[in-house]
């Protein structure tokens, strides 16, 4: 079954300090794994993915394929990192076809 | 700037009376989608568009249909709205070989009363 996970509905951290926001997928064949992040009060959209290995407003993401993990990570959480932040999956070269997990609210505390 | 544009943002509809949730694009992209999002659940695909030929999910409701009569608007109806279709409905569209990015409409949270 093709399936994305995130097992923390809520994470809370204080500014400063690190986060890793936990993905594990479920998939026959080779995805293309995303993060995607939704702002208060803004549209989802696109923050990194797997195989442009960037790192985007201090976030990476590496893909783990023996664990099947895209774990999201930034060593200094700002408090304008709070917001949901949705992994999802998708076959390959189908960027808009996607399987999302369940996201994780993400709140940074000053 | 906005590329993907969902009007209304917010729909109220009558139990059982058919309602259409638009969508526009300008960035010219092939493929449309349409996903619901019920309360503190993952948005979930309904179906999509690749220009003009229609793609439904396996386990959409028959009670949703979809229109797409140019490149740039592409509309869901429902014909019967239950009380268990009120949820946020997310368009978003893509151009499959340049990137695999979706860009999302803010969406359309729909009532059904």
């Amino acid at each position: 079954a093709q399936r994305v996970t995130q097992p923390e509905k809520l994470l809370s951290v204080f500014k400063g300090a690190p986060v890793e926001l936990k993905c594990n997928y479920s998939y026959s064949g080779s995805p293309e794994l995303f993060w995607y992040v939704q702002y208060s009060r803004q549209r989802l959209q696109l923050l990194l993915r797997h195989i442009s290995r960037e790192s985007i407003k201090g976030f990476t993401a590496d893909l783990n394929k023996g664990e099947t993990s895209f774990h999201l990570k930034k060593p200094f959480a700002q408090e304008e990192d709070s917001a949901m932040y949705y992994c999802a999956l998708s076959g390959h070269n189908q960027g808009g076809k996607l399987i999302f997990g369940q996201g994780t609210e993400l709140s940074v505390k000053p | 700037d906005a590329m993907v544009i969902q009007n209304p943002r917010y729909q109220v509809t009558q139990f059982g009376k058919p309602v259409t949730l638009s969508c526009s694009q300008t960035l010219n992209h092939n493929v449309m989608y349409w996903y619901q999002q019920k309360s503190s659940q993952a948005p979930k695909l309904l179906f999509h568009y690749y220009d003009k030929d229609f793609n439904n999910e396996a386990d959409t409701p028959d009670n949703f249909q979809s229109r797409r009569p140019n490149t740039s608007f592409c509309f869901l109806d429902i014909r019967s709205p239950g009380l268990g279709d009120a949820a946020m409905y997310l368009c978003a569209t893509s151009s499959p070989g340049s990137s695999t990015e979706a860009f999302f409409g803010q969406g359309t949270r729909l009532t059904v009363v």
